[in-house]
């Protein structure tokens, strides 16, 4: 069964920094990663999606890489700004109708 | 257009009581999908649906969860004698392409919480 884990559970850094959120799965094989964003009391939203046969994908100011190998995915976010605060997602679709397997998420906080 | 929506957006029961929650999918997505956001927990995938049919229904919790979609829309899960440990936010979610498209983004609704007394 996948296990998704992602780390640290918590960040805060100030405005401006750069900044790394980790995820890690067991099984390698799947169909793609996906990075969604959590907003209090709301949906998710989808960031970013890679598939397998990928190695990253951009889009603005993230940047989400994946090595199936080694069974890892970060979601890099350039020039933090106050609005990207929110709980962070990751996300593996794996074979069969099992749907995607979460990991708990990253609780990000950008101090303005 | 309009993304996926789901009613109630809150709901308060009695223990005991059957609820109904309704997910309205993105139009033309052909599949469609349950998870459930417990206080503290990660998202749990519950059921998945391509088309009208549900290919594998051993995520539901018990078997006081039940979940149907008809004309390849609509979608109710329902959660029959509902106990405290229910309690959670009931997301759906739609996508265009079955599982197993390696490049299917889901699209989420805003999600159903549901508290039970």
């Amino acid at each position: 069964k996948q296990e998704v884990t992602q780390i640290p559970a918590a960040l805060s850094v100030p405005e401006g920094e750069n900044l790394v959120l980790n995820c890690s799965f067991t099984d390698s094989a799947i169909y793609n990663l996906q990075w969604f964003r959590q907003d209090p009391g709301k949906g998710l939203t989808s960031l970013l999606l890679i598939q397998s046969s990928q190695r990253e994908q951009t889009s603005g100011r993230l940047n989400a890489s994946l090595d199936k190998s080694s069974g890892r995915s970060t979601l890099y976010i350039a020039a933090s700004q106050p609005g990207d605060s929110a709980t962070y997602l990751c996300a593996c679709e794996g074979g069969g109708a099992d749907g995607l397997t979460f990991g708990k998420g990253t609780h990000l906080i950008i101090q303005p | 257009g309009a993304g996926v929506s789901q009613s109630p957006s809150n709901k308060v029961t009695e223990k005991g009581k059957d609820v109904e929650l309704r997910c309205d999918p993105i139009s033309g997505h052909t599949a469609l999908y349950w998870y459930r956001q417990s206080l503290g927990q990660g998202l749990e995938f519950l059921i998945y649906f391509q088309g009208n049919s549900a290919p594998d229904k051993s995520g539901l919790p018990s078997d006081r969860f039940s979940a149907e979609r008809t004309g390849g829309s609509v979608s109710t899960l329902t959660i029959q004698r509902t106990q405290q440990e229910d309690s959670a936010v009931y997301l759906c979610a739609s996508s265009f392409n079955p599982l197993g498209t390696s490049e299917e983004t889901q699209y989420f609704g805003p999600g159903t919480r549901l508290l039970v007394l």
